[in-house]
């Protein structure tokens, strides 16, 4: 079974400045995908940004960044120009490409709080 | 709005019972997975279902079942609950069965007292 770990369970960042999220994950599959979502206060789950293992080009949406690693089986998220809306707790997530008679869900981490120093 | 619609968004039941949670997926979107957040456990993935059969199961107990019906929207359905049952129970959907990207609803929020 694969599994994501998420080793900070809360950082804290000054507005403005860039700040990394760690995440790395154990899984014998060569074919997947991950995903960091952002759950704000409001509990709504958003898609942040995703990243296709075949893709050896580190995803990139404005602000957000990806280090993807796969060797090391590594995936940390950067954001930079961090705002007041950035703040909310960051989940990294697994899901496998293969069809095994249907998808799997997502495998998520236990988390990181971020919090955005005014 | 990610156009996953959960309801009800809130919901206070006794221990023993039974509740009806629904799911309206997005335009177009066939697959439907549920995924409950819970303090001890975190989010754990439960169940999906693709153009109304049952596709992959994850860690959901025998107490809780689901189906996806000819309009598409799913209802998971939760007895006999007990304290720990208390979540966050979380839809997503997707259009495919094997895509990459779900996008998920709002969540009702479950208090077993």
């Amino acid at each position: 079974a694969q599994t994501v770990t998420q080793s900070q369970p809360e950082m804290s960042v000054q507005e403005a400045e860039t700040v990394t999220l760690s995440c790395t994950y154990d899984t014998s599959e060569s074919d997947y995908y991950l995903f960091w979502y952002k759950q704000p206060p409001s509990r709504q789950m958003i898609l942040v940004i995703r990243q296709e293992a075949y893709k050896q080009q580190n995803a990139t949406e404005n602000r957000f960044s990806v280090n993807f690693q796969k060797a090391a089986k590594s995936f940390s998220l950067k954001i930079s120009d961090s705002q007041l809306g950035d703040a909310a707790m960051y989940f990294c997530a697994y899901r496998s490409a293969k069809l095994r008679g249907g998808a799997d869900g997502l495998t998520f981490g236990k988390g990181t709080h971020l919090i955005i120093q005014p | 709005d990610s156009g996953v619609t959960q309801t009800p968004k809130h919901l206070i039941t006794a221990t023993g019972q039974r509740v009806t949670l629904r799911c309206s997926p997005r335009s177009g979107d066939l697959s439907v997975y549920w995924y409950q957040q819970s303090l001890d456990q975190g989010l754990q993935f439960l169940i999906q279902y693709y153009n109304g059969e049952e596709r992959a199961k994850g860690n959901i107990l025998e107490r809780f079942s689901a189906q996806q019906f000819p309009d598409l929207h799913s209802e998971l359905n939760l007895s006999s609950l007990e304290l720990g049952d208390s979540a966050l129970y979380f839809c997503a959907s997707s259009f495919g069965q094997g895509v990459s990207e779900a996008f998920f609803g709002q969540g009702t929020r479950l208090t077993v007292v």
